[in-house]
């Protein structure tokens, strides 16, 4: 399948600073990536739709001022979680639309980043 | 907003049983996906189903997407240690058309019986 690579896999951090998480897709052009956030034990909650040259869309409740998302080409989307704090310590994951696959692109997700915020 | 009802929740399997989960909603959905997550990975993507009525396989595993396009089952035959994870059930809503956003349901945990 398709190779989604996300950067750094786990990052600790202190409270009041912000941190980046970068999301590449390394075989395939990806127009739209989306970001996850999942809290233990729990499914995957989609927190914005990334496309490449417009601003992102964010899902209900989801601070856009908070999590800043970029997707300045077509292989790379990038969320900053700007202040953070130890509320926002979760596992990050985000995913990539594989056009070349049936069905409009399927869904291919990255490694995961869990942030820590002390 | 929308929801899918994926059961059972978790399940104990011991090695050589056979694996039964499946996903159901309340609306009509153009894709039916199945991904499997490791603790502290993200998910992969197991088997993927775009027509109703379609059964497709993955080695041990075999999903399909139900006739009335509202449901979709994943069997794994003759499980091994390495089946334990969380496996999440995902649909494209046929609103959506082929851009509509996926959901995911709940996820069932697969664990080794003690």
């Amino acid at each position: 399948g398709a190779v989604v690579s996300q950067h750094p896999s786990r990052v600790i951090c202190k409270s009041g600073t912000s941190v980046k998480i970068e999301c590449r897709s390394l075989d395939f052009q990806a127009t739209t990536m989306f970001w996850y956030r999942q809290f233990p034990k729990q499914s995957l909650m989609l927190m914005a739709t990334s496309n490449e040259g417009s601003k992102a869309t964010y899902e209900q409740g989801v601070e856009k001022d908070k999590f800043l998302i970029n997707h300045a080409s077509l292989t790379l989307s990038t969320l900053t979680v700007t202040s953070a704090h130890p509320e926002d310590s979760s596992f990050y994951i985000c995913s990539a639309r594989d056009p070349r696959t049936l069905g409009g692109g399927e869904l291919f997700f990255g490694e995961g980043s869990r942030l820590t915020v002390l | 907003g929308q929801q899918l009802n994926q059961s059972p929740q978790s399940m104990f399997i011991q090695e050589g049983e056979d694996v039964s989960m499946n996903c159901t909603s309340s609306s009509i959905f153009n894709t039916w996906l199945w991904y499997k997550q490791d603790p502290g990975e993200g998910p992969v993507l197991l088997i993927a189903l775009y027509k109703a009525g379609e059964l497709t396989s993955n080695g041990r595993l075999t999903a399909q997407f139900g006739i009335t396009r509202k449901d979709s089952f994943l069997n794994i035959s003759a499980s091994i240690p390495s089946d334990v994870g969380i496996y999440f059930c995902a649909g494209r809503p046929y609103y959506g058309g082929s851009q509509g956003n996926l959901i995911f349901g709940k996820g069932t945990k697969l664990s080794v019986k003690p």
